[in-house]
């Protein structure tokens, strides 16, 4: 079974520019979250999508970030302008809704460098 | 205070012997708990969970839950280099929703 999809694996922008991560969730898994983690921290969650729908998305910075969920696959999450202070790596992970317990699976996440 | 407690380590063991890791959450709420191992520069990887008091044991990995005591424990038996990680603890809502700690860093030395 293929794991969760992220690309790019790095990247590295000026300030002010925009930036879009890209995630393919696990087959079959209706819920797929976007975290950010931090050098040294834990992972932080941005946002949570049950199929197409966003329906915890208190964590993400909406001024300059975005996300979508088209057909409740696919993710990408948009960051524009880009601030140094969203250095970071963006962790997509992915679960399905059978069962009592979600368990979270993590794509390899992209590294990103804002100069 | 934060929602979710681990030293940060580095926690140093010999190899062969017993690495205690230990969290503390202040969610009473909190249903189920989740241990991640993250390498270095990688993402994190389910080792195991827990949802009930007690023990539950996943080859060397043994887990331990004190719901009263807001209380999780992650016990490595016979440590190797290759455990050498971060630990994450991330306890789980009723919504399966995930809080993390900022993880413990071990260090198995040959």
């Amino acid at each position: 079974e293929a794991g969760v999809v992220q690309s790019p694996r790095y990247k590295i922008i000026e300030k002010k520019q925009p930036v879009a991560f890209w995630c393919n969730p696990i087959s079959g898994h209706n819920t797929l979250y976007w975290y950010r983690q931090n050098l040294g921290q834990g992972p932080e969650l941005l946002i949570r999508y049950e199929n197409e729908e966003a329906v915890d998305d208190s964590q993400l910075p909406k001024d300059r970030f975005s996300a979508e969920r088209l057909k409740g696959v696919d993710s990408t999450l948009k960051i524009q302008p880009a601030e140094l202070g969203d250095s970071a790596v963006y962790l997509c992970a992915s679960s399905s809704l059978e069962g009592m317990w979600r368990t979270q699976y993590f794509g390899p996440g992209t590294r990103l460098l804002v100069l | 205070q934060k929602e979710v407690e681990q030293n940060s380590g580095p926690l140093s063991v010999p190899e062969g012997a017993i690495a205690s890791l230990n969290c503390t959450y202040s969610d009473r709420g909190s249903q189920s708990f989740f241990w991640y191992r993250q390498y270095s520069g990688k993402s994190p990887e389910l080792i195991m969970f827990i949802y009930s008091n007690g023990d539950k044991e996943d080859g060397r990995f043994t887990a331990q839950l004190n719901k009263a005591s807001q209380y999780v424990s992650l016990l490595i038996r016979d440590s190797q280099p290759s455990d050498s990680a971060t630990y994450l603890c991330a306890p789980g809502n009723a919504g399966n929703m995930l809080t993390f700690g900022g993880g413990t860093r071990l260090m198995v030395k040959p």
